[in-house]
């Protein structure tokens, strides 16, 4: 049963699409987050939710926007979606943050 | 500076060789520091916590250096299998509960 789940696993889309990523996990954890790693392989922040309240909201286009309808669902819907959203987008969960986060296994976006 | 910053390498290394990397952190006041390894095409997985002691899990040991802002990992017996890049991983203090990641080092095993 896999740990933090996240569908799709590939999206290939138009620029100008709207689009949209889901996670759940069955960890009981409370924070759940979404990162983005582009193609120089940097992980880097994007939006972490805990207990379904936003605390963190990094400088992202306002294109993005994560919808955590429960602790155990954090989704990613991006609009208008241009060449440079092109990146594997993580999302992970924590129980605390010193035992470090659980990945899901990533959606690879391309957008052509 | 890079909040967390480590080698890129690559490190190729024959099997059975001992390998080290290295990364600093900017922030002193950080917590809570991992290692953690990615396969190609893959999530990132934890591989060690870092503890000020330093601690050793199989052929990994990890030090945590606080005085300096440095971390490393040393591995020892290198395997094949061990071919991944590692991410040094730190915790900043604040509220925001957040990991923040090093870009990587790449590791390959050679027979």
């Amino acid at each position: 049963d896999t740990a933090v789940s996240q569908t799709p696993k590939y999206l290939v889309t138009q620029m100008g699409n709207d689009k949209s990523i889901k996670c759940e996990q069955n960890l009981g954890h409370d924070t759940m987050y979404w990162y983005k790693q582009d193609s120089k392989k940097f992980l880097k922040i994007m939006f972490s939710y805990n207990n379904k309240e936003l605390i963190i909201n990094e400088t992202v286009p306002n294109r993005f926007s994560p919808k955590s309808p429960d602790k155990a669902h954090l989704n990613l819907h991006i609009n208008s979606l241009e060449l440079g959203d092109s990146a594997v987008y993580f999302c992970a969960s924590s129980r605390e943050i010193s035992y470090g986060y659980t990945f899901g296994s990533g959606t690879r976006l391309t957008v052509v | 500076r890079k909040e967390v910053e480590q080698d890129p390498g690559p490190f190729n290394v024959p099997e059975g060789a001992t390998v080290a990397f290295n990364c600093t952190y900017s922030n002193s006041a950080s917590q809570s520091f991992f290692w953690y390894r990615q396969d190609c095409r893959k999530e990132p997985k934890l591989l060690m916590s870092v503890y000020s002691s330093g601690n050793e899990d199989g052929r990994f040991t990890a030090q945590l250096n606080r005085a300096s802002q440095y971390i490393s990992l040393l591995i020892r017996d290198s395997k094949l299998s061990d071919s991944a890049t590692y991410l040094c991983v730190v915790s900043f203090s604040g509220s925001a509960r957040q990991l923040t990641f090093g870009s990587g080092t790449q590791l390959t095993v050679l027979p």
